[in-house]
C-alpha cells in the first residue's frame, strides 16, 4: 500500500513569491495527481502526470519517478491561489487500485 | 446538469437515523467514488464503482452501503448513522477506475448528533 507525504503542511507567502509544495510516495506509480481545494470546499483536478513536467498558466508540476517525488510550483503567487493543494497516487503502485491522497498543503498568499 | 452534483448540500441527522446521500453525473463516466474528508486525515475512499452494476469497498466502508443501478447515479446510504460519521462527503467520477482524472462534486456536509 502506498503512503503519501506532503510538505509543508501550511505555507504563508507574500503576493508575487515563488511557491513550492512537495509530495513523496513510497511505492512506484504510473501517474500522480495534483488537486486544488478552494476555501469554499470545492475540489478540482490540476494535473495528472507520469513523467517530466507539465505547465498550466502559473502552475508547474514536476515528477521524478525514480526518486518517488513530485513538486507543484506556483510562479508570481496571488491571493486567489490561496487553497489546499493535495497530491494523490495509486494506492498499490503502478496504476493499480484507487487513489490515495495526501493530507494537503494549506497555502495562504497575503496581498 | 453540468458535471457532477450532490444532494443535500448539508444535513443534520439524529444518531440511529437512516440517510442517503445522492450523487449524479452527466459525463457518462464509468467509475464513481465516495470519499469522506475529515480534518487532519485528508480524503479517504469509502466505496467505489467500476461500472454500472458493480461496486467495491474502499478504505473505510463500515457503516456505509452503495448501489449503482445505472451509469449516472451512485447513492451512498448510512443505514444507522453514528456521530463518527460526521464528515464532509465528496462524490467523484472518472472515465475509468484508477488513475484517470477524477471530477468531484461540491460535497455534502453531514452532522450526526
Amino acid at each position: 500500500k502506498n503512503e503519501v507525504e506532503q510538505s509543508p503542511q501550511n505555507l504563508t507567502a507574500q503576493e508575487g513569491e515563488f511557491i513550492t509544495i512537495n509530495c513523496s510516495y513510497s511505492v512506484g506509480i504510473s501517474a500522480l495527481h495534483w488537486l486544488q481545494q478552494h476555501p469554499g470546499g470545492g475540489i478540482v483536478s490540476l494535473f495528472m502526470l507520469s513523467s517530466g513536467k507539465k505547465k498550466h498558466g502559473r502552475l508547474i508540476a514536476t515528477i521524478n519517478i525514480q526518486e518517488k517525488h513530485s513538486s507543484l510550483h506556483i510562479t508570481a503567487s496571488h491571493p486567489r491561489d490561496s487553497a489546499v493543494y493535495i497530491c494523490a497516487v495509486p494506492n498499490y503502485g503502478g496504476s493499480q487500485g484507487n487513489l490515495i491522497f495526501g493530507k494537503g498543503t494549506k497555502l495562504s498568499v497575503k496581498p | 446538469i453540468a458535471g457532477i452534483t450532490q444532494a443535500p448540500t448539508s444535513q443534520i441527522l439524529a444518531a440511529g437515523r437512516r440517510m442517503t446521500l445522492r450523487c449524479t453525473q452527466d459525463m457518462r463516466h464509468n467509475a464513481m467514488y465516495w470519499y469522506r474528508q475529515d480534518l487532519g486525515l485528508g480524503l479517504r475512499l469509502i466505496h467505489y464503482s467500476n461500472t454500472a452494476g458493480t461496486t467495491g469497498k474502499g478504505e473505510v466502508p463500515d457503516g456505509y452501503s452503495v448501489s449503482r443501478a445505472n451509469t449516472d447515479d451512485f447513492p451512498l446510504t448510512l443505514a444507522s448513522a453514528v456521530p463518527s460519521q460526521t464528515s464532509v462527503y465528496f462524490c467523484a467520477s472518472s472515465d475509468s477506475l484508477g488513475t484517470d482524472t477524477q471530477y468531484f462534486g461540491p460535497g455534502t456536509r453531514l452532522t450526526v448528533l
